[in-house]
């Protein structure tokens, strides 16, 4: 198996505009979390979704972070717009029951 | 809510030496994880324990899920260089969601 998979690793943008962040699932997985890590928080958990349903999204900083899952092994993480404390690394993490595994993370520097 | 209170928060020790930390909670946990965090990579999981008072090694590494089921602890036998990096407990509950720790940096000097 392939692992979680993230794309991009790193991406730069703009004040402003529209970042998406993508995640792949674990096949055979069924839940699905986003997380951002900072220096000064640590991992925060954002949202996570069990069988596709979204089940706790309390972790979302405000409405310019939306996610979707529009199947079984896909997500989405968009920040539009996006703005400079918005630069962390963000990690999506699947699961089939106990304990978690990690995608290596997106690096998102918002300039 | 439940947190984990994580410690230390960072350890700076020589190569060879023996490393131990801990993790402690004030809510009870079915299931502890210990997971390591390379620079510029995600977490990877080291040791998972299931159990109250289970001890599980893992090559150098030894982790113990306290009878209480509130606390775990993790030791590295004569640390190497790779194993610099940030160390993570998390605690769960049936399937509900991790709960993380703030981490232990470890740094080695040769």
């Amino acid at each position: 198996d392939a692992g979680v998979i993230q794309s991009p690793r790193h991406e730069v943008t703009e004040m402003g505009q529209e970042v998406t962040l993508r995640c792949k699932l674990i096949s055979g997985h069924n839940s699905l979390f986003w997380y951002r890590q900072t220096m000064m928080r640590g991992l925060e958990l954002l949202i996570y979704f069990n069988n596709n349903v979204p089940i706790d999204d309390s972790g979302m900083p405000e409405d310019r972070f939306s996610a979707k899952m529009p199947n079984a092994s896909f997500s989405t993480l968009k920040i539009q717009p996006s703005e400079p404390r918005d630069s962390a690394v963000y990690f999506c993490a699947s699961s089939y029951g106990r304990g978690y595994t990690f995608g290596s993370g997106t690096r998102l520097t918002v300039v | 809510g439940q947190q984990l209170n994580q410690s230390p928060q960072s350890m700076f020790i020589q190569e060879g030496e023996d490393v131990s930390m801990n993790c402690t909670s004030s809510s009870i946990f079915n299931t502890w994880l210990w997971y390591k965090q390379d620079p510029g990579e995600g977490p990877v999981l080291l040791i998972a324990l299931y159990k109250a008072g289970e001890l599980t090694s893992n090559g150098r590494l030894t982790a113990q899920f306290g009878i209480t089921r509130k606390d775990s602890f993790l030791n590295i036998s004569a640390s190497i260089p790779s194993d610099v990096g940030i160390y993570f407990c998390a605690g769960q509950l049936g399937a509900q969601k991790l709960v993380f720790g703030q981490g232990t940096r470890l740094t080695i000097n040769p």
